[in-house]
């Protein structure tokens, strides 16, 4: 059993350049979400989704894109790297009940130049 | 908003020794769930423990225990007989419970994290 599954584990970009982060889960997971995780600063829920079609924004939206076209899986876009955008990148999954711990994957290392 | 807060940036603690790390949250709801996660070196997340906040009872799991105070908004973690392995960040985190978030009760809210090192 996999789990949650993100590729790539690290990635540099140029500024300007486009890139996705991909996330997959094998547990069929009804909630998916992408956090940032930066320095001093905890991790920051960037935007989720409670099932196949349904995506929402979380705290920090701006500069990322997702989609949710399968329960499986939950791609995050960047369309034009900043600098700012250089971060460590969690994927998690759960169960939609309240009782369902939050999976994480290994997370994705991003530095954008 | 809900925050939670992590005063404490790092700390230390001799092996076999035990250590409590504080967190403490605002929130104006009377339903939600408190977690304590540990990221190691190697950047995985793992859950240490969760507390529901409707439970009076403190959360324990081994070695790792809470001390919820909800008047006090307080949730904190004590780590008895500590071991070289628990050198990690930890995360204090809150969830809604409430279905505002149009059933997205996973949504965490994290603290900034509290470096702890377990010293020999």
């Amino acid at each position: 059993n996999a789990g949650v599954t993100q590729t790539p584990k690290f990635q540099v970009l140029k500024t300007g350049q486009s890139m996705t982060l991909q996330c997959a889960q094998d547990m069929n997971h009804e909630y998916m979400s992408w956090y940032r995780q930066d320095p001093g600063m905890g991790l920051r829920l960037i935007h989720y989704s409670v099932g196949a079609g349904i995506t929402d924004q979380g705290e920090v939206p701006n500069g990322y894109n997702v989609s949710r076209s399968t329960t499986e899986d939950f791609p995050l876009r960047l369309l034009s790297a900043a600098p700012s955008q250089t971060s460590v990148y969690f994927c998690a999954s759960s169960y939609a009940g309240l009782n369902s711990p939050l999976h994480f994957g290994n997370g994705t290392r991003l530095t954008v130049t | 908003a809900q925050t939670v807060t992590q005063s404490q940036p790092e700390m230390s603690v001799q092996e076999a020794e035990t250590v409590t790390l504080s967190c403490t949250y605002d929130t104006s709801e009377n339903n939600y769930y408190l977690f304590w996660y540990k990221q190691p070196p190697s950047r995985q997340m793992i859950l240490v423990i969760r507390q529901e906040a409707y439970k009076q009872q403190n959360a324990t799991e081994n070695r790792f225990s809470v001390n919820f105070q909800k008047a006090a908004k307080s949730f904190s973690l004590k780590i008895s007989d500590s071991q070289l392995g628990d050198t990690a960040m930890y995360f204090c985190a809150f969830m809604n419970s409430l279905a505002n978030y149009g059933g997205s009760q996973g949504n965490l809210i994290f603290g900034k994290g509290t470096k702890l090192s377990v010293k020999p």
